[in-house]
């Protein structure tokens, strides 16, 4: 069966530090691989999506980018986080209809 | 106009009642429709996919009426255990891939 991961589950960092968070997936080839941002109180935002290695495409601009070194990793970094980019992080995969999150990474950003 | 729109609620139901959500989305052309359960401070699980005949998964009934474009949960019997927040999701075709519109969720608040 499918399975993903993602790490850390939390994380504190101050603002204009370096960020990256993992995520992988088991079970599957091939995967549609998603990052999303929930902030509080707040609906899903899809921020990069890649249906293939090295293939990504970001939907809203930003000082966040997306990387896909493998074909079940994908990574999401920034170079300097601003207190905007608390949030919680969550990374998903489809293969077909519906979508499957990871456990979510909880970004607090001081 | 948003994309998906869902009441925020909280719906607070005593255990047992019979409680119904509904969504409306924008974009007519969009094929596949969803209910996804958030948790507090957890991640978003599919709920069950809705179809165009409506379809019905234990206490939990789905319904699409696409002329008017709006999607309903129906749960009966609730559960303390269904407190959850409520997401409808409708897809939406964007470059040639297929990406998934997320509303803001509806509160649901089962109590003794």
């Amino acid at each position: 069966s499918q399975t993903i991961h993602q790490w850390p589950a939390t994380l504190v960092q101050p603002v204009g530090s370096p960020l990256s968070l993992e995520c992988t997936v088991e079970g599957t080839s091939n995967p549609n691989l998603y990052w999303y941002r929930q902030a509080a109180g707040r609906g899903l935002q899809l921020l990069f999506y890649s249906v293939g290695i090295g293939q990504i495409s970001s939907e809203v601009p930003q000082n966040l980018s997306a990387s896909r070194p493998q074909d079940r990793q994908f990574i999401l970094s920034s170079k300097k986080l601003l207190l905007s980019d608390s949030g919680f992080y969550l990374c998903a995969w489809s293969v077909g209809q519906g979508e499957f999150f990871g456990p979510g990474t909880r970004l607090t950003v001081l | 106009r948003k994309e998906v729109e869902q009441d925020p609620g909280p719906f607070n139901v005593p255990e047992g009642a019979t409680v119904a959500f509904n969504c409306t989305y924008s974009n007519s052309a969009s094929q596949s429709f969803f209910w996804y359960r958030q948790d507090c401070r957890k991640e978003p699980k599919l709920l069950m996919s809705v179809y165009s005949s409506g379809n019905e998964d234990g206490r939990f009934t789905a319904q699409l009426n696409r002329a008017s474009q709006y999607i309903s949960l129906l749960i009966r019997d609730s559960k303390l255990s269904d407190s959850a927040t409520y997401l409808c999701v409708v897809n939406m075709k964007s470059g040639g891939y297929n990406k998934l519109i997320f509303g803001a969720g509806t509160r649901l608040a089962v109590h003794p």
